[in-house]
């Protein structure tokens, strides 16, 4: 069975902060995607990152990078730097490699993340 | 690119009547369609994946006869509740793919039943 775990269940930083949100998995499959998805008030989520198990390099785009260590089943997200429109929930997902067929999602719970002035 | 799009995006209806929620995607060939809902403060679960032109899978809990999912073309969905009660009330929300790519997400539809 896969399970994705985001222990942090809510974050509150000032802004300019650095932040870390947490994302642990589970799964049995030797190839598998990771994904990072951001829910503003809006409710639409939106697509911030795709990490194929294969490859492990850390990843930054901007003020947002992520660590993947595969040895801890671990991909967590940093945003440097926070601002105002960084609040939001914050969604970490899990999906077997394509070779299965369609990509179903395994969420994990979320964290809420607020960054006040 | 990759724009899904979701209408309506907010419905109330009365206890007993069914709503129709459409998922498009603009831009691109979705040969996979998903609905989620997602309950206040809830991480997304999913509910049924749709591929065109044949029968939807559910998950497991998931009733296929109150939840209705026909995939009549490679960027449309709709998904029907049939009979709604205030139990059904959530935030519904589409996402499409093409094979081996991102599942990208509509803007979801707010479900209140009364």
């Amino acid at each position: 069975a896969q399970k994705v775990t985001q222990a942090q269940t809510e974050i509150s930083v000032v802004e300019k902060e650095d932040v870390t949100l947490d994302c642990v998995y589970e799964t049995r499959d030797t190839t598998y995607y990771l994904f990072w998805y951001k829910q503003p008030p809006s409710g639409e989520l939106v697509f911030l990152i795709r990490r194929n198990s294969f490859d492990e390099q850390n990843e930054i785009s901007g003020r947002y990078s992520w660590n993947f260590q595969k040895s801890t089943s671990s991909f967590n997200f940093t945003i440097t730097a926070s601002q105002v429109v960084d609040s939001a929930v914050y969604f970490c997902a899990l999906s077997p490699s394509i070779i299965q067929g369609a990509q179903k999602l395994v969420f994990g719970q979320g964290t809420r993340l607020t960054i006040n002035p | 690119g990759a724009v899904v799009s979701q209408h309506p995006s907010r419905v109330i209806c009365k206890s007993g009547t069914s709503v129709k929620i459409e998922c498009r995607s603009l831009d691109f060939q979705a040969t996979t369609m998903f609905w989620y809902r997602q309950f206040p403060k809830q991480s997304l679960m999913l509910m049924a994946t749709s591929n065109e032109g044949s029968k939807a899978t559910y998950e497991q809990g998931v009733e296929k006869d109150k939840f209705l999912i026909n995939h009549a073309s490679l960027t449309l969905s709709t998904l029907t509740v049939t009979s709604a009660h205030p139990e059904d009330s959530s935030f519904y929300i589409c996402s499409a793919e093409t094979q081996g790519d991102t599942q990208y997400f509509g803007p979801g539809t707010r479900l209140t039943v009364l």
